[in-house]
Formats: C-alpha cells, structure tokens, sequence
C-alpha cells in the first residue's frame, strides 16, 4: 500500500497568514493527490484534486502544488472559515490513502 | 440539489450486520464511480470501497474484505454497503462520497458496533 504522511500534524496561524501544509507519498503516484477540509463534526469538503486543481467553487486563496512524491497545499491569506483539519489523499493506486490530517487553528 | 444522503445507520453487536445506503439526487448517478469512506471517532479519514459505474469493478481495503460489500442500483439513484461480521474497529462514521477524486459528500451516518 502507498502510505501518506503530513507535515506538520498542527500549526496555529493567525489571519491574513500564509500557511502551507506538506503531504508525502511513499511512492511516486503521478499528480493524483486530493486535498479536503474538515471542521468538527461535519463532513469533509472537497478542495483540490490532481494535485492542483480547484474544485468548484473553492476560493482562489487555496492552491496546490506538487508531483511525484511531495505535494503542497497553501492558504495565501488565512480566513476565519479556513480553520480547520486538512487531509491529503492519494488516488493512483488501491487501496486509495489519506494522510493522518493536519489541524489548523487560531494562534 | 446535487447531494447525497446517508442512511441505515445505528447500534449493532459484535459479529453482527448492517446495511447503508445512499440516495443521490440532483446529478445521474450511473455518470460516476462511487465511494464509501469511514472516520473513526476523534481519528482520520479511511477509504473502504468503490465501485465503478455499472457496478461490475469493486475495490476494498484490506481491513473489509470478504466481510464488506459495495453495491450500487443507478435505476433507483443508490449506493450500498453491506457490512457482516461487524466488529468494535468498525464503529464510525461513514460517508458516501461521489467519484474517485471525491467531489461531493454525503452527511455521514454512525455507525456503533458494541455489545
């Protein structure tokens, strides 16, 4: 199975910040990486998939970058809806693997 | 309204069986593959099945496998997950998700196996 880490696993940020969060795979799995948000007892929601691709209706502030093995998701300016858990997975090869997450909360 | 909605849900014991479902609605199911993913309280997401559009390709993870079923009726707009032999690692929240990068998500339903 392709095992997925993220780094860091937390980090407290305040508004208007830039943050990026890292997301490794342990084999090369192409550009299929998606990245969701997750706030507390709600569903995911759908953020990036191919690596850098915004779904619908995704704020420009959202990027994603990456190929291969290491991947990125950066938040150009933090907003106050932004925090929350960020999970990447990958999607090249079953069974299909999410990171263990990364909790973004207020500094 | 494109959505999906989970239900079937609720307490079981060890050793026992459930059967989930999802309604869609707002898009035709039978144009994507489908997805069931899981979240164990207070831990991180896992995939568990997916099925392709005619329901003819199935993939699991390791952890469900002979014991879980993905199935899907596209005439009725509906996803299934037949999970038997039940056990305490199971207890979660499962999602139903719409394609193989998941775009859509359903609310999720809890699913609790205890004695």
């Amino acid at each position: 199975d392709i095992q997925v880490t993220q780094s860091p696993s937390s980090l407290s940020a305040s508004v208007g910040d830039r943050v990026t969060i890292t997301c490794r795979a342990s084999q090369g799995i192409s550009n299929y990486l998606a990245w969701f948000q997750q706030k507390p007892g709600k569903a995911p929601k759908s953020l990036v998939f191919l690596a850098s691709i915004l779904q619908s209706g995704v704020p420009s502030r959202f990027s994603g970058s990456g190929s291969g093995t290491d991947f990125s998701l950066t938040i150009s300016s933090l907003q106050p809806e932004d925090f929350a858990t960020y999970y990447c997975q990958q999607y090249k090869s079953y069974p299909f693997t999410f990171g263990p997450g990364t909790l973004v909360d207020i500094k | 309204e494109v959505q999906l909605v989970e239900s079937g849900g609720g307490l079981v014991q060890p050793g026992g069986s459930l059967r989930l479902s999802c309604a869609a609605s707002g898009f035709t199911l039978s144009d994507f593959r489908m997805t069931w993913v899981r979240q164990a309280p207070g831990k991180g997401l896992e995939w568990v099945a997916n099925i392709n559009e005619d329901g003819n390709e199935k993939n699991y993870v390791d952890s469900v496998k002979g014991r879980f079923t993905i199935s899907r009726d596209n005439a009725k707009s509906s996803l299934y997950l037949q999970m038997n032999s039940l056990r305490a690692d199971d207890t979660a929240v499962y999602y139903c998700a719409r394609g193989t990068a998941v775009a859509l998500w359903g609310q999720g339903t809890l699913v609790t196996v205890s004695s």
